[in-house]
């Protein structure tokens, strides 16, 4: 199993619709979350994180944290073609400061 | 602060050939990482250093692999002999030694074996 799953996709939405990304980990001892955009041929940046149960919006963004199940979403209400970029779940194994990236999910928003 | 920075940001090498890359981290981080991310595996930790010295380095392929960190503003990933496999992205990131931070990538050095 690895540490970090998600679904590669693509994730095709249209325009102004929500976007639902998903991501699940391995390792119960992980207590910070975070979720990374990664445009093509770019570094990932960081769009927001989440350490308690439930959720924590940011505009547009809002992260769902579900420590029991270990599983961890990424919600993009109001889609927009600058969206369109690969998602990148990362959780710190063990509570220390490294972090493991899932593959990451493509996003694809349509016009 | 200019960011994290890489370089050279390209480099085309023949196999057996020696690479260096080199990263300087953000002024003030004290935790420095090495990544590389291809389509196949996407992103991997090779090594991440607290306080300039190594911590994990699980990730590092091999011994053709070394990795330093002589001050707190200077990283080298060494590869050597490099081969076509080691062909990807290899990333630097660094964030403050403390759980719950965010690490900030570099643009990073696309590196093609040949």
């Amino acid at each position: 199993q690895k540490e970090v799953e998600q679904n590669s996709g693509p994730l095709s939405v249209p325009e102004g619709a929500i976007a639902s990304l998903n991501c699940t980990y391995s390792d119960r001892g992980s207590q910070s979350f975070f979720w990374y955009r990664q445009y093509s041929g770019k570094s990932p940046e960081l769009i927001m994180f989440i350490y308690s149960n439930g959720d924590k919006e940011d505009g547009r963004f809002t992260a769902q944290l579900n420590k029991a199940s270990q599983y961890v979403s990424l919600l993009i209400r109001d889609s927009q073609p600058s969206d369109s970029a690969t998602y990148l779940c990362a959780v710190n194994p063990g509570g220390g400061n490294k972090l493991t990236f899932g593959t990451g999910t493509q996003l694809k928003v349509e016009l | 602060d200019a960011g994290v920075i890489q370089s050279p940001r390209h480099e085309v090498t023949e196999m057996g050939q020696e690479v260096t890359l080199r990263c300087k981290p953000i002024s003030g981080h004290n935790s420095l990482f090495w990544y590389r991310q291809t389509m196949m595996r996407g992103l991997e930790l090779l090594i991440y250093f607290n306080n300039n010295v190594p911590i994990d380095d699980s990730g590092m392929p091999e011994d053709r692999f070394s990795a330093k960190m002589p001050n707190a503003s200077f990283s080298t990933l060494k590869i050597q002999p490099s081969e076509p496999r080691d062909s990807a992205v290899y990333f630097c990131a660094s964030s403050y030694q403390a759980m719950n931070t965010e690490a900030f990538f570099g643009q990073g050095t696309r590196l093609t074996v040949v």
